[in-house]
């Protein structure tokens, strides 16, 4: 079973729309959790972190059920530049050097 | 807003050459990493480094890669005898350090080999 899965999409939706992201992980010691995104070519950059009383920045609200291992990325009211490829990551446990565990993201495109 | 730098952003080398990468971190950073991303695959863990040492790394870390921290300021990744299944982009990242702490991506850098 992979460490982290993702629906690879596409997703594609037009400006305005609500799309949501889900992602399951497999180790249930998994200490955080963060959604990334990933232009084309380009390196990843923190979208958000997840905590388990779920969050909120603007136009996204991340969820996290630690009981399903189970994590979610809501985005409202979609703009074009929100096209992009969303990733969502784990760290394996707590401590000061924390590798990365990244899913294989889930394509997003929205268009006019 | 301080990033983290990384050269050359693209590298081109011949089957068993080796490469260095350099990558040159936020500058009150602690922790160091490289990962590397095969074209349409995943974000690959490499290796993390955290006080001039080699804090993990990954099974794909094997003796042809090696880390450095030379001078205080550069980050660099070295890979001994090229193959063609390296061909990747290669980012380095860094973070201030403990849990939860984000980790800052660099450009990448895109090598080729041939």
């Amino acid at each position: 079973r992979k460490e982290v899965e993702q629906d690879p999409g596409p997703f594609n939706v037009p400006e305005g729309a609500t799309v949501a992201f889900n992602c399951t992980y497999s180790n249930s010691a998994s200490q955080s959790f963060f959604w990334y995104r990933q232009d084309c070519r380009k390196e990843p950059k923190l979208l958000m972190s997840v905590y388990s009383s779920g969050n909120e920045d603007g136009r996204f609200t991340a969820q996290l059920n630690r009981a399903s291992q189970y994590i979610s990325l809501l985005i409202r009211d979609s703009k074009l530049s929100d096209s992009a490829t969303y990733l969502c990551v784990v760290t394996p446990f707590s401590g000061g050097y924390n590798k990365l565990i990244f899913g294989a993201g889930t394509r997003l495109a929205v268009h006019p | 807003e301080p990033e983290v730098t990384q050269t050359p952003s693209h590298q081109v080398t011949q089957m068993g050459q080796e490469v260095i990468l350099r990558c040159v971190p936020i500058s009150n950073h602690l922790y160091f990493y490289w990962y590397r991303q095969i074209l349409g695959q995943k974000v690959e863990f490499l290796v993390s480094f955290y006080n001039n040492e080699i804090s993990e790394k990954s099974e794909i870390f094997d003796d042809q890669f090696s880390v450095e921290r030379p001078d205080g300021s550069n980050f660099t990744l070295k890979i001994r005898s090229t193959k063609l299944e390296d061909s990747a982009m290669y980012f380095c990242a860094s973070s201030q350090g403990q849990v939860q702490e984000t980790q800052y991506f660099g450009p990448g850098t895109r090598l080729l080999v041939l």
